[in-house]
C-alpha cells in the first residue's frame, strides 16, 4: 500500500493551460505539503496544510492554489502555466506540525509546460 | 534565518570506500536536522535524523551523522560505499525558533556516484 501517492505523475501541457495535482496519504497524518523542485534539483517548500487549515504559505505566484478537502488529501492547481513552472513538485505528510518529525514523500509529479 | 549549505554537489567513491557528505548549518540555536536519499525518479526517504537526543545518530542502510554543535555540522557517513547508494543525498533543518510549524529547509543536495 503506498503511504503517500500523486497523480498522475507525468503531466506535459502547453503555456496557458491550468492543471491539478492530486495528493493522497493514507498514514493517518494530520500535516501535508507541497514542494517543488527544480531542474537543478533544488527543493522549496510551496504550502502546508494542517487538518486542512493553512498553515504555510511561501511567496509562491497566486496562480498556485491549494485545496484540502479533508485531512487525507492536498490537490494543487496551477492557472496559466508559464515555462518556469515545469519542475518536479513533490506531496509530502507528517503526522503533525511538532518540529523534528519525518515528512513522508510522494513519488513526485513532472511538470513540464511547453 | 535557518540555511543548510552541502558542500559538493557532487561525490564520486569506489565501491567499499568510505562515504563523506558534508553538511552545516546556521541557526541561532540547535535545531532539527535531517538528511533524506533520493533514488533516481523517485520521492525523498528519510535515511536519519536530529532532535537533541545523541549527537551520533544511525540511520537506515549503514549511514550514520553526527551532529557537532562547534562546527555546525552534521555530515553524513558511510564505512562501505555499495553500489546501491548512488543517489541524491538531501541535508534538511527545521528550527524550532521560526514558529513556522514543521517548516524544513533543504540545502542543495549531492549527488553520490558509486563506482566499481
Amino acid at each position: 500500500d503506498t503511504a503517500v501517492s500523486q497523480t498522475p505523475k507525468y503531466l506535459v501541457t502547453q503555456m496557458g493551460n491550468d492543471k491539478s495535482i492530486k495528493c493522497e496519504q493514507n498514514l493517518g497524518h494530520d500535516t501535508m505539503y507541497w514542494y517543488k523542485q527544480d531542474s537543478k534539483k533544488f527543493l522549496k517548500i510551496m504550502f502546508s496544510y494542517n487538518n486542512k487549515e493553512l498553515i504555510i504559505n511561501e511567496t509562491v505566484p497566486n496562480r498556485f492554489s491549494p485545496k484540502s478537502p479533508d485531512k487525507a488529501h492536498l490537490n494543487l492547481h496551477i492557472n496559466s502555466l508559464e515555462l518556469g513552472d515545469s519542475a518536479v513538485y513533490f506531496c509530502a505528510s507528517s503526522q503533525s506540525t511538532s518540529y523534528g518529525l519525518q515528512q513522508y514523500f510522494g513519488p513526485g509529479t513532472r511538470l513540464t509546460v511547453l | 534565518a535557518q540555511s543548510v549549505t552541502q558542500l559538493g554537489s557532487h561525490v564520486s567513491v569506489s565501491e567499499g570506500a568510505l562515504v563523506l557528505l558534508r553538511c552545516n548549518y546556521s541557526s541561532s540555536v540547535p535545531p532539527y536536522l535531517f538528511w533524506y536519499v533520493q533514488y533516481p525518479n523517485q520521492g525523498l526517504q528519510l535515511l536519519l535524523k536530529y532532535t537533541s537526543a545523541a549527537t551520533l545518530v544511525k540511520g537506515i542502510n549503514g549511514f550514520e551523522a553526527e551532529f557537532k554543535k562547534s562546527e555546525t555540522s552534521f555530515h553524513l557517513t558511510k564505512p562501505s560505499a555499495h553500489m546501491s547508494d548512488a543517489a541524491e543525498y538531501f541535508c534538511a533543518v527545521s528550527d524550532p525558533n521560526t514558529g513556522t510549524a514543521s517548516k524544513l529547509t533543504f540545502g542543495t543536495g549531492t549527488r553520490l556516484q558509486v563506482t566499481l
